[in-house]
């Protein structure tokens, strides 16, 4: 079975400083993993995925994630954080199967501080 | 530029009360969900549908109904609100996989901007 955990549910960090928001996941078949992020009062936005070619993968915004099967993580990084990326960032996997399931973690609210 | 609608963006209604969210999309999907959000909680899949007259139950137990008669359009109905209902419900849409080197593509889903129902 599949799980997601999101290591904090609240993140704050400084404007310009580096942003990391840390994700771990289990899967018994390769994975696809997906970093979505969901701004005040808006739906979810894909920033970026792994689906087994490179793994460190580049989303929008700057952000970039990089897969670790050793450690079953698979970390979202930003190396200097803008107010505008203050928001509800969401972890999620799913298989390379034909099962669509898609599990969600629970979120992390990422806080800029001036 | 949203290619997923969904309205109301916030519904506040009584007890008992009938009300049914709508979710439209431009996108010509095939697949398309419902998700129930708490704060602080994960997503919870309550409804998807694979295409037209498709309808299944999502993982978390939902009193609400939904129907596919239109591949664009996914309405959510409950019967008869109660508080317990009270959260924000957001739709989503996806195309179909296809498959690769024996793996499925990704299932990557667009979701629109999310009905807020609050019920007294």
């Amino acid at each position: 079975a599949q799980s997601v955990t999101q290591l904090g549910s609240h993140v704050s960090v400084s404007e310009g400083a580096l942003v990391l928001l840390r994700c771990n996941y289990s899967s018994s078949v390769p994975p696809y993993l997906f970093w979505y992020v969901q701004y005040p009062n808006q739906g979810l936005q894909l920033l970026l995925k792994y689906t087994s070619a490179a793994t460190l993968v580049k989303g929008i915004n700057g952000f970039e994630a990089e897969f670790k099967k050793s450690e079953t993580s698979f970390h979202l990084t930003k190396p200097s954080a803008h107010m505008s990326d203050a928001a509800e960032y969401f972890c999620a996997v799913s298989e390379a199967s034909r099962d669509d399931k898609i599990i969600f973690g629970k979120g992390t609210r990422l806080h800029i501080l001036p | 530029e949203a290619d997923i609608y969904q309205t109301p963006r916030y519904l506040v209604i009584g007890t008992g009360k009938k009300i049914t969210l709508e979710c439209s999309q431009t996108m010509g999907h095939d697949k398309m969900y419902w998700y129930q959000q708490d704060p602080g909680m994960e997503l919870h899949l309550i409804h998807y549908s694979y295409g037209v007259n498709s309808t299944e139950k999502g993982d978390l137990s939902s009193e609400s109904t939904v129907s596919r008669i239109r591949t664009e359009h996914f309405p959510l109905t409950l019967e008869s609100a109660r508080p317990s209902h009270t959260s924000q419900y957001l739709c989503a849409s996806s195309e179909s996989r296809t498959i690769l080197m024996g793996y499925w593509g990704a299932n990557v889903l667009t979701f629109g901007a999310g009905s807020r129902l609050t019920v007294l």
